[in-house]
């Protein structure tokens, strides 16, 4: 079944560095999104890719979908305590195929 | 406007007993699905209800049903329970089978003693 692989599983940076996860699915997306899921919460959507090549910015979040819609990652630029938790990118293969396939996360330790 | 909501929060239960999970999606959505988390790990898809009936299915065996109400509301049921199905529950209401964003509720964290 579709597998989808994310790096790293942990992310140590200090305050004010900039920080990126990658995310490689085995098959062809139809879509990927990302979410954030705070210690303890449950996960909240980011956004969602759906064309070849897209990019997408949310203030300081930008967001890649790649050309053969099997990558993707996510960059935060000068990070902020706000933003610790875990980043989850999840593919959507479409055609009646297993729901939302989510990586492990990338859980991002910020020390101030 | 409440959002999608589970019921309960937390549970403990014996291995082989059985369980059942409640879900109340958004207002306005129509699909329910179900995922099993475990302790960090990224949510595994279970199952997925739209106009009643299951519509994909995940990698779970038989012993996981749900089932979904004219409301749109769901259950998720397991039965025979192991000590491996200790995990954090999660539900996600969408208005469209999925293809776009999903609201997640706060969970269901399930532990068999």
């Amino acid at each position: 079944g579709q597998q989808v692989m994310q790096i790293p599983q942990y992310q140590h940076v200090q305050e004010g560095e900039d920080f990126t996860t990658y995310c490689n699915s085995s098959t062809t997306l139809s879509n990927i999104q990302w979410y954030k899921q705070r210690p303890g919460g449950h996960p909240v959507f980011l956004i969602q890719l759906v064309k070849s090549g897209e990019v997408k910015k949310q203030k300081r979040l930008t967001f890649q979908f790649g050309e053969a819609k099997k990558n993707s990652s996510l960059h935060i630029t000068a990070t902020q305590t706000t933003d610790v938790g875990t980043y989850f990118c999840a593919g959507y293969s479409g055609g009646g195929a297993d729901g939302l396939t989510f990586g492990k996360g990338t859980h991002l330790i910020i020390q101030p | 406007d409440a959002g999608v909501t589970q019921s309960p929060t937390h549970l403990i239960k014996t291995r082989g007993q059985q369980v059942t999970l409640r879900c109340s999606p958004k207002s306005g959505h129509d699909t329910v699905s179900w995922y099993q988390q475990a302790l960090g790990q990224g949510p595994q898809f279970i199952f997925q209800y739209y106009e009643e009936e299951e519509r994909q299915r995940g990698n779970f065996p038989d012993r996981f049903s749900g089932h979904q109400f004219p409301n749109y509301s769901s259950e998720l049921n397991v039965n025979a329970l192991l000590l491996g199905d200790s995990a954090l529950y999660l539900c996600a209401s969408s208005w469209d089978r999925g293809i776009t964003e999903a609201f997640f509720g706060q969970g269901t964290r399930l532990t068999v003693v």
